[in-house]
């Protein structure tokens, strides 16, 4: 498609619990990437795909969270046993190559996590 | 390392006035730099880009100018309207993906 599609819209989980959120990129795109936007807006890096193998994960915090991007699907971000801290909205954005001077991101609408 | 330093906001403003945004950078390299918008519920639209230095990135009646002297690219439109209310934020990129955004900066402008 010609945007990025992130589902579910709103998400909310009880302490403990396991979330999953998915993104389709933009066809064509090769690149993945997935952001946590917290309070006052700041954008933290989680991890960025090319296809299907990761490409950076610096971000991601190992211990709960994991993504996947498998050919024929969505991508997704899981996080395992959610805490009060996770609560956020996650965009997934994709980009067409890895030249930032004429591949810009592409961002989804994200998903609002609730954690209560 | 790589920074984004964005003037915190909100700015608030009456229609027709003039924006600047403030933005400094601390980059190592040649980035390409970005001025994404967000408006509420949505993910981040680019706004516009500029490549190298001296480049004029410009849309929408929005300018930037990549200083490299002043390692700057402040946002700027001469007359806003109400439909500009949004967070901006500005980003480096440099290849293979690798972007760093600022915090954002809420922008209001009333009628």
């Amino acid at each position: 498609g010609e945007e990025v599609a992130q589902t579910p819209k709103h998400l909310v989980r009880g302490e403990g619990q396991k979330a999953k959120l998915y993104c389709a990129p933009i066809k064509g795109h090769s690149y993945v990437f997935w952001y946590q936007q917290v309070l006052k807006n700041e954008f933290k890096f989680l991890i960025s795909f090319q296809n299907e193998n990761v490409f950076d994960e610096t971000g991601m915090p190992k211990e709960r969270f994991s993504a996947k991007c498998l050919p024929n699907s969505p991508c997704s971000l899981e996080i395992q046993a959610t805490k009060l801290e996770d609560s956020a909205v996650y965009f997934c954005a994709s980009s067409q190559t890895g030249q930032a001077w004429n591949s810009p991101l592409h961002f989804g609408n994200g998903t609002r996590l609730t954690v209560t | 390392g790589n920074s984004v330093t964005q003037m915190e906001g909100p700015v608030t403003l009456s229609e027709e006035a003039f924006l600047t945004i403030n933005c400094t950078y601390t980059a190592t390299g040649y980035p390409s730099l970005f001025w994404y918008v967000q408006y509420p519920g949505e993910g981040l639209q680019l706004l516009l880009k500029a490549t190298k230095a001296d480049d004029k990135g410009s849309n929408k009646g929005f300018e930037a100018t990549y200083r490299k002297e002043t390692t700057s690219f402040h946002l700027e439109k001469g007359s806003v309207q109400v439909s500009d209310s949004a967070v901006y934020f500005c980003a480096l990129g440099y290849n293979f993906n690798k972007f760093y955004f600022g915090s954002g900066t809420k922008l209001n402008v009333k009628p």
